[in-house]
């Protein structure tokens, strides 16, 4: 199945610097990355994705990037702030059925876990 | 309100004892899904539902069963609970559309003693 790996598993910077966190897929079926943030005490929740039709996508301060060649995904976190810091989780998954076993199911990568200092 | 809501948001049970884990939502969702969370290796898929009639296996689905009571509720059971299942059990409603925005509840904490 499919295999999603992410790196760092932690990470830690000052406000105002930037953040990249990485992510590896396996499963060349796969053609959407989400990239989820999970607060303290709460369930993930989607913060910005990318299709594989699309090499980069932004939003504000937030950008992702997609090789998919390489089958590997980034998160961009410009100009951070206090409150960016949570754990951040990428994922893969196929939205059409190809015969692989990711087909309208998430696979999770480990999760970030980002501090930003005051 | 929220939109999928877990209940228990705790608990603390003993091993060998059957336990029920229960997700509702109110979006409309076709799609639910059963995850758990540990540290240090994300969100895994236990079981998901495409729809009432549609009951699938995740990555991690032994020790673990589903019921898709209806559209709206999915609960999740442990049968003889062991204490290497606890964990961060997360439940999640998607749209069921090409692409697969899940929307997540709040999460319950389960101890096995």
């Amino acid at each position: 199945g499919e295999n999603v790996e992410q790196h760092p598993s932690t990470l830690s910077v000052q406000e105002g610097d930037s953040a990249v966190i990485k992510c590896t897929y396996s499963d060349s079926a796969s053609n959407y990355f989400p990239w989820y943030k999970q607060e303290l005490g709460k369930g993930p929740q989607l913060i910005i994705d990318i299709r594989s039709n699309v090499g980069e996508k932004k939003d504000q301060r937030i950008a992702v990037t997609l090789n998919k060649t390489a089958k590997h995904f980034s998160l961009h976190i410009t100009e951070t702030q206090p409150e960016d810091s949570a754990v951040y989780f990428c994922a893969a998954s196929a939205t059409h059925n190809a015969g692989g076993t990711s087909y309208g199911k998430l696979t999770f990568g480990q999760g970030t876990i980002l501090t930003v200092h005051p | 309100d929220a939109d999928v809501t877990q209940t228990p948001r705790n608990r603390i049970t003993k091993t060998g004892k059957r336990i029920m884990l229960e997700c509702s939502q109110t979006k409309g969702h076709d799609r639910m899904y059963w995850y758990r969370q540990d540290p240090g290796l994300g969100l895994r898929l236990i079981y998901y539902s495409f729809d009432v009639k549609d009951i699938n296996k995740g990555e991690i689905s032994d020790g673990y069963s589903v019921s898709r009571q209806a559209q709206a509720k999915f609960s999740l059971s442990l049968e003889s609970a062991i204490p290497n299942q606890t964990a961060l059990y997360f439940c999640a409603t998607s749209v069921g559309t090409i692409y697969n925005e899940q929307f997540f509840g709040p999460g319950t904490r389960l101890t096995v003693l």
